[in-house]
Order: structure tokens, then sequence, then C-alpha cells
């Protein structure tokens, strides 16, 4: 069946440092693949997308690139913020006639120290 | 729009009890999840519907009901209380078709079983 594996955290970083954080899938057909953050007590929202090889998904200076020869889809960012403190998920679509659910990886949690 | 709305936000059961989280959407979606969060595991995925009156076992159904008579409400039940139910539960909802395969959350219900 379809799985998404992401690294293990807990990731701690210096404000202004790198960040990676990856992600691999294993799934049949062409999923679209999703980054999903959760800050502390609160539910998950949204942190960009990618529905095709090659796709780029960005947002908030986040970005991620759909890799379908390495099934990959790592999460990056060039200089991290204490407000990016977070756990962030990597997570894969299956087909809306599959229920259109989305798998998740384990979570990865982020802490960034200033 | 409030998206998805979820109830009660935290709640205590003794083991054997039964309660039932509300999670109601004014998206008009027609897919909706229900996940469970467990620290270090992800989330996993507990029922799911792709419309009104038709319900579907996720990953983790044992202990859970649901139901969907509306499009916009999906309630999770549940039968005699366990301490391993308690957990984090994120009602989620979706049209695959017009947002390629984004789940929106509810901001989480708390549940503790002693």
């Amino acid at each position: 069946g379809n799985s998404v594996t992401q690294m293990e955290g807990p990731v701690t970083l210096s404000e202004e440092a790198f960040l990676t954080i990856n992600c691999t899938y294993t799934a049949t057909g062409y999923p679209s693949l999703f980054w999903y953050v959760q800050y502390p007590g609160e539910g998950l929202q949204l942190l960009l997308k990618a529905t095709k090889a090659d796709d780029k998904g960005s947002n908030k200076g986040f970005e991620a690139t759909y890799r379908k020869e390495t099934t990959s889809f790592h999460l990056e960012k060039g200089s991290v913020q204490v407000s990016d403190s977070a756990v962030y998920f990597c997570a894969l679509s299956e087909s809306y006639n599959q229920g259109g659910k989305l798998i998740f990886g384990q979570g990865t949690e982020l802490s960034v120290k200033p | 729009n409030a998206g998805v709305t979820q109830t009660p936000k935290f709640r205590i059961l003794k083991i054997g009890q039964s309660m039932t989280l509300q999670c109601t959407q004014d998206m008009n979606h027609n897919y909706m999840y229900w996940y469970r969060q467990d620290p270090g595991m992800g989330l996993k995925l507990i029922y799911y519907s792709v419309g009104a009156g038709i319900t579907d076992k996720g990953e983790v159904p044992n202990g859970y009901n649901v139901s969907r008579s509306t499009t916009e409400d999906f309630p999770l039940r549940l039968e005699l209380a366990a301490p391993s139910q308690t957990s984090v539960y994120f009602c989620a909802s979706s049209n695959p078709e017009r947002e390629g395969g984004e789940l929106f959350f509810g901001e989480g219900s708390r549940l503790t079983v002693l």
C-alpha cells in the first residue's frame, strides 16, 4: 500500500540556519504530495503542495520539489525563524475514487532557538 | 467561513463511558475524515465518508462508529471508551476534484480516558 516516510525528529536549529526535512514515499500511480504544519496546540494547516512530477511547491520561504525518480518531496528553507518552530508532516493523497485520503508521515518536530 | 468545526475541544472520560465527537463543515465538501494523532505516530485514519449516507473504514476503525446523514456533519462515536483511545482527534473535509486533494482540518479534540 501507499506510505510516507519522513526524517525523524526532533530537529533543533539556530535562527537563520538552513533547514531540510527529508520525505520519501511509496505509491501506485501519481499522487499529489503535501507538507502540513502544526503549531503548538493547533490543528494542521497546509504549508505547500505539488500535484505532479517536477512541480515545486512554495510558501512562506519553504520549498519542496516533487521528484518522481527518487520518490521524494524534501522540505527546505534557507533561513529559519523562531516562529517556524512546529511539527511538520509530509503526506500523499490517494485518488478521489479511493476516497481522497491523505497518508501521513510520522511528523518531524522542529525547534528553532534564537 | 468557519471551515471545519469540532466539539468538544477537551474531554475526560472514564473507562466504559461513551461519547460523540461532533464535526461540521460549511464548505459544501462531499468528503470528510476522522483521524487520530498519537505522539510520534503521525495521523491515522479512523473513518471517512465520500458523501451523505456513505461511510467506510480507515486504518484504525475498531472501537469507533460514524454516520453521515447530511453533507455538513460527520460525528464520531466512541462506545465503551478504553485508555488506548486517549488521543487527539482531527476531523477534516475536502473536495478532491476542486481543491487538488487538500484536506481542511478542524482544530482538534483532545480526549483522555482514565
